[in-house]
């Protein structure tokens, strides 16, 4: 039962232009979303988040869409630089009688390469 | 500050063979966990610790893995018979807070333990 998906295993763009990264949930019960960046050979680093209560956070060049009704959730990253170049793992979390933090429920990843 | 210290890196062994996996979290992190990645898939969580006891063990698959963290700092990890599909990443990952809050769901990750079963 796959409750976090990202259906798009890879995406390639051009430096400067925009990378969007798309999640879908089935969980109605989720309340915060993340996403976490993850280099080779390295642990996933935590990169933006978005509460339930929000539809947009914005933090520099990335930004973070959530659509509830849709269950639906994807990243903006403007501009595109090859240091971007990553997996990008979309993550999800239910409050659930405040027991279950850091509890997340990964997606698969989507590997983004940014071209020069 | 220093970051999530895992050891070792890499570990190959043989089916039904043992191995055990060590975590030494950031200095004063209270909550402690344990997540497995499949090659191709997120990382699952396996088990959850707050200081020295266990908040969250429901996924993990107690005829063969078993974790402790006896004074709630270091953290072992043990796989015991291992089977192919334990084949994975084990990564460690350490968060201060104590109780749910927005920040609580932003976790520290080390680099991880990469364990291949033959």
């Amino acid at each position: 039962d796959q409750q976090v998906k990202q259906n798009s295993p890879s995406l390639s763009v051009q430096e400067g232009r925009i990378s969007i990264l798309n999640c879908d949930y089935t969980n109605s019960m989720f309340d915060y979303f993340l996403w976490y960046k993850k280099y080779p050979a390295e642990g996933p680093t935590f990169l933006i988040s978005i509460s339930s209560i929000k539809d947009k956070n914005e933090d520099g060049r990335f930004t973070v869409f959530l659509n509830k009704s849709a269950k639906h959730l994807s990243l903006h990253i403007v501009p595109s630089q090859p240091g971007d170049s990553a997996v990008y793992f979309c993550a999800a979390s239910a409050r659930a009688g405040g027991t279950s933090y850091g509890k997340l429920t990964f997606g698969q990843g989507t590997i983004l390469t940014v071209h020069p | 500050e220093a970051g999530v210290a895992q050891s070792p890196r890499y570990k190959i062994i043989e089916k039904r063979q043992s191995v055990a996996f060590w975590c030494n979290p950031i200095s004063g992190h209270a909550t402690l966990y344990w997540y497995q990645q499949i090659l191709g898939q997120g990382p699952k969580l396996l088990i959850q610790f707050q200081n020295n006891g266990v908040v969250d063990d429901s996924q993990l698959p107690k005829d063969r893995f078993s974790a402790e963290r006896l004074k709630g700092v270091d953290s072992t990890l043990k796989i015991q018979p291992a089977k192919l599909e334990d084949s994975a990443v084990y990564l460690c990952a350490s968060s201060p807070h104590r109780q749910w809050s927005s920040g609580a769901n932003v976790l520290t990750f080390g680099a991880g333990s990469r364990l291949t079963v033959l």
